[in-house]
């Protein structure tokens, strides 16, 4: 079935660490994979998605891996500061076919950043 | 450019009382989708509209939540009894029309539902 596992649930470092979160999917047709970041009390948004052509994205202190054998994506952070800190959400999708499939993503459970100054 | 609205943010309400969300997305996108989120687990998929048509329901707990987006415009969320395991937060998101820019979903803030 569609099924996200996102580990840790919570993670705590300290500022100018490195920090990574990572998520496995069952369903082998998902091809794309969003993050997103939830600060307290506000909506979530979107930071970085990879889909999967590509085994890498970065984007500034932040990155993506996809591992497609083994059906695992990571977010890594690097050098995080005080403001990463943040509830942070993977997702997965299932096709591309805009006309037919649902494109509702199926998310993991959180992960829970807390970065110590 | 105006992002998802939901109202009300925030919403206490007794054991069979009725409660509806409300969501405005963002204009001109097609999309809109529902999810809630209980506290300490994953945000959950309930039901995606693609203008005024139900695209895909399959996470609709049951038969007392309604969704209806006339007009294809902005939607609402009722829920009819409200029972104490419909407490979380529900968002409502929102993505263009195309296959790149429907992969792209902004939520709304969320509509926080307490039911004592």
């Amino acid at each position: 079935g569609e099924n996200v596992e996102q580990h840790p649930s919570t993670l705590s470092v300290q500022e100018g660490d490195s920090a990574v979160i990572k998520c496995t999917y069952s369903d082998s047709a998902s091809n794309y994979f969003p993050w997103y970041k939830q600060e307290l009390g506000k909506r979530p948004q979107l930071i970085i998605d990879i889909r999967s052509n590509v085994g890498e994205k970065k984007d500034q202190r932040i990155a993506v891996t996809l591992n497609k054998t083994a059906k695992h994506f990571s977010l890594h952070i690097t050098e995080t500061q005080p403001e990463d800190s943040a509830v942070y959400f993977c997702a997965d999708k299932h096709g591309m076919n805009y006309g037919g499939a649902t494109n509702k993503l199926i998310f993991g459970t959180g992960t829970l950043l807390a970065v110590q100054p | 450019e105006a992002g998802v609205t939901q109202f009300p943010s925030h919403s206490v309400i007794e054991k069979g009382q009725t409660v509806t969300l409300r969501c405005d997305p963002i204009s001109g996108h097609d999309n809109l989708y529902w999810y809630r989120r209980v506290m300490g687990k994953e945000i959950k998929f309930l039901l995606h509209f693609v203008k005024e048509s139900k695209q895909d329901e399959s996470g609709m707990p049951n038969n007392r939540f309604l969704a209806e987006r006339t007009g294809g415009t902005y939607s609402t969320l009722k829920v009819q009894p409200a029972e104490l395991e419909d407490s979380g937060v529900y968002f409502c998101a929102s993505s263009d029309q195309g296959a790149a820019g429907a992969n792209v979903l902004t939520f709304g803030a969320g509509s926080r539902l307490t039911v004592l």
